[in-house]
């Protein structure tokens, strides 16, 4: 079965500080991994997918196979990063690319 | 493009009745999935849906079931509400390529109470 865990409920940081978003992962073949961001009253929305390697808003993540984690980073936290972090996986089955599976959600506070 | 949009916005029922939410995904996209928050968690996935097809379904019993119309629109539906179905229903559409499905774009979704 796959699964997604996120460690942190709560990540409080201040403005200007390295910030790091925790994700581990349990998957028996090679899987897909995205960050999704819910700002205040906003929908769901990706921030970014391992496969396409891009740095969105300052924020990277590597994909480990070895630790079989997708830690989110961001070398300077700005206030506007404050915001539920998801982690993602989508997984392949005989059908197909199967649904994502979430983990809990980090909550991002970046202090003044 | 209004992107993904979902209807109701809130909705409140009693136990053992049946609800019906809708979702018309964004425009090009041709596949649906929709998924279940129940609150201070992740979203859960309950099924995908292509071509009018039920193409994926995660781990929901029989009561939840769907539709997807020629139009690509869909509806979920839940029958014999538990208090338990209490969440917030989130729609995401998508386009395939082949057996793949290209980004995810998320509804704002439909508040549904048991009482």
């Amino acid at each position: 079965a796959q699964r997604v865990t996120q460690p942190e409920k709560l990540l409080s940081v201040f403005k200007g500080a390295p910030v790091e978003l925790k994700c581990n992962y349990s998957y028996s073949g090679s899987p897909e991994l995205f960050w999704y961001v819910q700002y205040s009253r906003q929908r769901l929305q990706l921030l970014l997918r391992h496969i396409s390697r891009e740095s969105i808003k300052g924020f990277t993540a590597d994909l480990n196979k070895g630790e079989t984690s997708f830690h989110l980073k961001k070398p300077f936290a700005q206030e506007e990063d404050s915001a539920m972090y998801y982690c993602a996986l989508r997984g392949y089955s005989g059908g197909g690319a199967d649904g994502l599976t979430f983990g809990k959600g980090t909550h991002l506070i970046i202090q003044p | 493009d209004a992107g993904v949009t979902q209807s109701p916005t809130h909705l409140i029922k009693t136990r053992g009745q049946q609800v019906t939410l809708r979702c018309s995904p964004k425009s090009g996209h041709d596949t649906v999935s929709w998924y279940q928050q129940a609150l201070g968690q992740g979203p859960q996935f309950i099924f995908q849906y292509y071509e009018e097809e039920e193409r994926q379904r995660g781990n929901f019993p029989d009561r939840f079931s769907g539709h997807q119309f020629p139009n690509y629109s869909s509806e979920l539906n839940v029958n014999a509400l538990l208090l338990g179905d209490s969440a917030l229903y989130l729609c995401a559409s998508s386009l395939s390529v082949g057996t793949s499905t290209d980004t995810q774009y998320f509804g704002p979704g439909t508040r549904l109470t048991v009482l």
